[in-house]
């Protein structure tokens, strides 16, 4: 088992629409999660960072994570073209206090 | 400016070469990362270092290795490049002392192709 699971999409979207990606990991003792952007060729972007149970929000994003179930998701609403990407969940691993990248998920908004 | 920085943004170079790849912040952070990045695969870690004095072998440290100059300077060689290191590597930094809240800042990558 992955330490930290994303299906790899694509995901494709319509434009406006919402768009949930989800990851899941395997350490119980992992407290911090993070979503990272990714655009073709560029470097990984921080978008959200969650560390308790719940949702978080910030502007169109929403990140929510329950970590009963080891699971964190975000939420994208509205949609837009230039929200298509790669989306890559990392979580922290508390021995080594080093993070787990999952492959990420692919995002495609159709205009 | 950017904040990290990594040098060079492209590299082509032959099997059996030596080369380095180098990266510099200018965010005071005192940790440092090396990761590679494979389609598919995600980002794999390769080296990391703490402060100046402590450097930590990764998930992929085999055929690679890291010096810390300064604070601000983390440098990443490939001692006889094969062409299965082809890949895109990204330096990253954090600060300490933040706890669960450290989070990982990623400089633009270089992109190496070994033929």
């Amino acid at each position: 088992q992955k330490e930290v699971e994303q299906n790899s999409g694509p995901l494709s979207v319509p434009e406006g629409a919402i768009a949930s990606l989800n990851c899941t990991y395997s350490d119980r003792g992992s407290q911090s999660f993070f979503w990272y952007r990714q655009y073709s060729g560029k470097s990984p972007e921080l978008i959200m960072s969650i560390y308790s149970n719940g949702d978080k929000e910030d502007g169109r994003f929403t990140a929510q994570l329950n970590k009963a179930s080891q699971y964190v998701s975000l939420l994208i609403r509205d949609s837009q073209p230039s929200d298509s990407a790669t989306y890559l969940c990392a979580v922290n691993r508390p021995s080594g206090n080093k993070l787990v990248f999952g492959a990420g998920t692919i995002l495609r908004v159709k205009s | 400016d950017a904040d990290v920085t990594q040098t060079p943004r492209n590299r082509i170079t032959k099997t059996g070469k030596r080369i380095m790849l180098e990266c510099s912040q200018t965010k005071g952070h005192d940790r440092m990362y090396w990761y590679r990045q494979d389609p598919g695969l995600g980002l794999q870690l390769i080296y990391y270092s703490f402060d100046v004095k402590d450097i930590n072998k990764g998930e992929i440290s085999d055929g690679y290795s890291v010096s810390r100059q300064a604070q601000a300077k983390f440098s990443l060689s490939l001692e006889s490049a094969i062409p299965n290191q082809t890949a895109l590597y990204f330096c990253a930094t954090s600060e300490a002392g933040q706890g669960i809240q450290e989070t990982q800042y990623f400089g633009p990558g270089t992109r190496l192709l070994v033929l």
